[in-house]
């Protein structure tokens, strides 16, 4: 199946400070997705984005189809954004999300 | 509009029983996935449902099972439980077959014992 790397594993932040998280993957996708689950569990759905740039807020993302990566960055975090973050791709007619690792994001007040 | 629901919300089974999840997927959305995350093995598919069909199916054993109804609602289905099927079951929705984006329900967590 196809391979989901997520780096770092672990990231502490102080309140303010930005930061970049990576996502590489193995084949060809047709659908990226960024999560950030909450300490209950449920999967906060963040960006759609096989490809390009996208912002929303404080976040945004980056994919790079060709080169097989994609990006996530948070800008002048706050508490709220601890949690763990996923990065989850499809290959093209698989019709299931392959999930990385994730990233344990804590900041620090 | 309202997200995706899945029932109950936690539960407690012991071994060797049988167990039934419930998802509802987001009104509109026609296809339903369904998947298991376990601090050791992380967030892994099981299968996933369209149209009543199955269209695709996780490395699981066969005492997992699913289904789909025609209103889209799903069920999966867990028989003969193991201690180490105690999880977070997810279940995602979305749209149609080449608009892939996927919303998941709270999850129901699963304790065997």
């Amino acid at each position: 199946g196809i391979q989901v790397e997520q780096s770092p594993p672990d990231l502490i932040l102080q309140e303010g400070a930005n930061s970049t998280l990576r996502c590489n993957f193995s084949d060809s996708v047709n659908n990226l997705q960024w999560f950030h689950q909450n300490p209950w569990g449920q999967l906060i759905n963040l960006f759609y984005i096989p490809s390009g740039t996208k912002q929303n807020g404080r976040l945004s993302a980056t994919t790079v189809a060709t080169e097989r990566y994609s990006l996530l960055y948070i800008s002048s975090s706050q508490t709220t954004d601890s949690g763990v973050y996923f990065c989850a791709v499809e290959r093209r007619s698989d019709y299931k999300l392959s999930f990385g690792a994730g990233t344990t994001v804590t900041v620090r007040a | 509009k309202a997200g995706v629901t899945q029932t109950p919300r936690y539960l407690i089974k012991t071994r060797g029983q049988q167990v039934t999840l419930s998802c509802s997927p987001i009104s509109g959305h026609r296809s339903v996935s369904w998947y298991q995350q376990t601090p050791g093995q992380g967030l892994q598919f099981l299968f996933e449902y369209f149209s009543e069909t199955q269209r695709n199916k996780g490395n699981f054993p066969g005492r997992f099972s699913g289904r789909q109804f025609s209103n889209s609602r799903s069920e999966m289905n867990v028989s003969t439980l193991e201690l180490g099927d105690s999880a977070l079951y997810l279940c995602a929705s979305s749209l149609e077959v080449n608009v892939n984006e996927q919303y998941f329900g709270p999850g129901t967590r699963l304790t065997v014992t």
